[in-house]
């Protein structure tokens, strides 16, 4: 099975802050990956597939990037709604399998 | 509007079966691969199984196989999800989901969940 690493688990950050958030696989995906947003006691958002592309309707400021083994969401500019826990999930092939989740805090 | 609701969710004994329903509307559903994702209470997100249009193609996360089936009728817009043989780590919240577009897979519309409890 392909192993999906997220990194950091926990990120504290400001409004306005510029993060970004690494998910690696164990082989290859190609760009065969999505990101997802999910808030406490909600259903996962998708914001990004094919490792690039914005859902419709996902604010400009989320973008990912990456193919291969090793990923990025980046957020340019921080707002008060995406304090969120976010996760990554290849799907080159079965199992289907998501990252362990990083958790976006308010510092 | 594209809507999925599930249904069926409760409190099961270890051995014990339940099955779990997902109510489909504002799509075509017939047109659409179809899942189910679970997540145990403060942990991560596990895809556990997928049905393809005609319901003929079906897969299955490895901890799941033997025990749980995938199926639906699209005459009803509805996906079940047969949980036989419960476990205590099966406990979660089951989320139905749809796959985007042209099948790809990554999952666009989810439910709001069902919780499974299993539990003497």
């Amino acid at each position: 099975d392909i192993q999906m690493t997220q990194s950091p688990s926990t990120l504290s950050a400001s409004i306005g802050d510029r993060v970004s958030i690494t998910c690696r696989a164990s082989q290859s995906i190609d760009s065969w990956l999505a990101w997802y947003q999910q808030k406490p006691g909600r259903a996962p958002k998708v914001l990004i597939y094919k490792a690039s592309t914005l859902e419709s309707g996902v604010p400009t400021r989320f973008s990912g990037s990456g193919s291969g083994t090793e990923f990025t969401l980046t957020i340019s500019s921080l707002q008060p709604d995406d304090f969120a826990t976010y996760y990554c999930q290849q799907y080159k092939g079965y199992p289907y399998i998501f990252g362990q989740g990083t958790k976006l805090e308010i510092k | 509007e594209v809507q999925l609701v599930e249904s069926g969710g409760g409190l099961v004994q270890p051995g014990g079966s339940l099955r779990l329903s997902c109510a489909a509307s504002g799509f075509t559903f017939s047109s659409c691969w179809m899942l189910w994702v679970r997540q145990a209470p403060g942990k991560g997100l596990e895809w556990v199984a997928n049905i393809n249009q005609n319901g003929r193609e079906k897969y299955y996360v490895d901890s799941v196989k033997g025990r749980f089936t995938i199926s639906r009728d699209n005459a009803k817009n509805s996906l079940y999800l047969q949980m036989n043989s419960l476990r205590a780590e099966d406990t979660a919240v089951y989320y139905c989901a749809r796959h985007g577009l042209a099948a790809a897979g990554f999952f666009d519309y989810w439910g709001q969940g069902a919780l499974v409890t299993v539990s003497s």
